[in-house]
């Protein structure tokens, strides 16, 4: 079983829809998440981090559960500039990132 | 401004050559990282350093190389051992290793085998 894994899409929106993405995780120690964007051969972005309490960052929330070892990125209102993909990344304790392969989203007019 | 700079961003090799990626950051970051991507898979890594003077190996470090003389610089020598080196490398670098602190990329070079 992957570290990290997430469904490489793509997940093909019209403008203004929300979308969801999901990412599961095997380590049960990891402490650490984040969402990163990447757009086609330009360099990661860190999206946002996620937080226990879940957290919101305008059109975008993030949630972390535990219990079921997954993490979320809820995306409202799509715009197309929201094109790119998502990775999902977890890390535990000083341990390195594990990056998952991504879920591209394409929002089209 | 603040940054990481990678170049070339485009790199060709030679059977049995020898290529070095150059980073330069002046973000005064302590840690640095090599990255690989390739198509449909995640971010793997080669190797990263905690501080100048120090690295260790990631992943995936057979047939690289790297140095950390200087707390900017952390170059990758793709040595003739990497047998499968066509790929997409980043980059990056974090305030300090084992910290919640986001890592800042740099913009990439894509190499590819001639």
């Amino acid at each position: 079983r992957k570290e990290v894994e997430q469904d490489p899409g793509p997940f093909n929106v019209p403008e203004g829809a929300t979308v969801a993405f999901n990412c599961t995780y095997s380590n049960s120690a990891s402490q650490s998440f984040f969402w990163y964007r990447q757009d086609c051969r330009k360099e990661p972005k860190l999206l946002m981090s996620v937080y226990s309490s879940g957290n919101e960052d305008g059109r975008f929330t993030a949630q972390l559960n535990r219990a079921s070892q997954y993490i979320s990125l809820l995306i409202r209102d799509s715009k197309l500039s929201d094109s790119a993909t998502y990775l999902c990344v977890v890390k535990a304790g000083f341990q390195k990132l594990v990056f998952g392969t991504g879920t591209r989203l394409l929002v089209s007019p | 401004d603040g940054g990481i700079t990678q170049s070339p961003k485009y790199l060709f090799r030679k059977e049995g050559q020898n290529v070095t990626l150059s980073c330069e950051q002046n973000l005064n970051h302590d840690a640095m990282y090599w990255y690989r991507q390739d198509p449909g898979q995640g971010l793997r890594l080669i190797y990263y350093s905690q501080i100048v003077n120090d690295f260790q190996k990631g992943d995936i470090a057979e047939g690289y190389s790297v140095s950390r003389e200087k707390k900017e610089s952390f170059p990758l020598t793709v040595t003739s051992a990497q047998k499968n080196p066509t790929a997409f490398y980043l980059c990056a670098s974090s305030i300090q290793w084992g910290t919640n602190e986001k890592l800042f990329f740099g913009s990439g070079t894509q190499l590819s085998v001639l």
